[in-house]
């Protein structure tokens, strides 16, 4: 069935520091990919996706390529703010049946100032 | 605004009861969700509707129920069946089961 592995947390990193969070996955056919964040005792929130290789989903300065080679979709940020403290989360949805998504286990966030 | 509205927030449930909780939508979505997030986890789909007055078993559903009646609600019942509840229950839905999903703000359910 399709999976989706992240980079393992906690992440802690300076203010202005870079940022990648690395997402694979693994899924049939082609599916379409998601970055959800969570902020403390909050829901979840799309940050950004894409629906076919080699594209490029960005928001708020946070950028991911889907890339089909490699079964990757790694979350990056060039300059990381105390703000982006939170959980991120990397997801798939299917493109067969119910496309119903699957999520990643999770990384933690924190930037210290 | 539009949006998800989960209530309540916290929850507090004694061995062998049946608590519900609540979710609705004034999105106008066709689909809805609900997740189990435990500490650690990712996200475990328990339930899905893509459709009014129809549901889905999703990957752990075993100890839960749900219901369809009307398009902007979709309540979770967590049975005495469940044997371990406590988790944070969000609730998420999509226009249609291709379209991004959006969440609501959960409920921590605990047990007393």
């Amino acid at each position: 069935g399709n999976s989706v592995t992240q980079m393992e947390g906690p992440v802690t990193l300076s203010e202005e520091a870079f940022l990648t969070i690395n997402c694979t996955y693994t899924a049939t056919g082609y599916p379409s990919l998601f970055w959800y964040v969570q902020y403390p005792g909050e829901g979840l929130q799309l940050l950004l996706k894409a629906t076919k290789a080699d594209d490029k989903g960005s928001n708020k300065g946070f950028e991911a390529t889907y890339r089909k080679e490699t079964t990757s979709f790694h979350l990056e940020k060039g300059s990381v703010q105390v703000s982006d403290s939170a959980v991120y989360f990397c997801a798939l949805r299917g493109d067969q049946g119910a496309q119903k998504l699957v999520f990643g286990q999770g990384t933690r966030l924190t930037i210290n100032p | 605004d539009g949006g998800i509205t989960q209530s309540p927030k916290y929850l507090f449930r004694k061995e062998g009861q049946n608590v519900t909780l609540s979710c609705e939508q004034n999105l106008n979505h066709d689909a809805m969700y609900w997740y189990r997030q435990d500490p650690g986890q990712g996200l475990r789909l328990i339930y899905y509707s893509q459709i009014v007055n129809d549901f889905q078993k999703g990957d752990i559903a075993e100890g839960y129920s749900v219901s369809r009646e009307k398009k902007e609600s979709f309540p979770l019942t967590v049975t005495s069946a469940q044997k371990n509840p406590t988790a944070f229950y969000l609730c998420a839905s999509a226009a249609v089961s291709n379209q991004p999903q959006h969440f609501g703000d959960g409920t921590r359910l605990s047990i007393l």
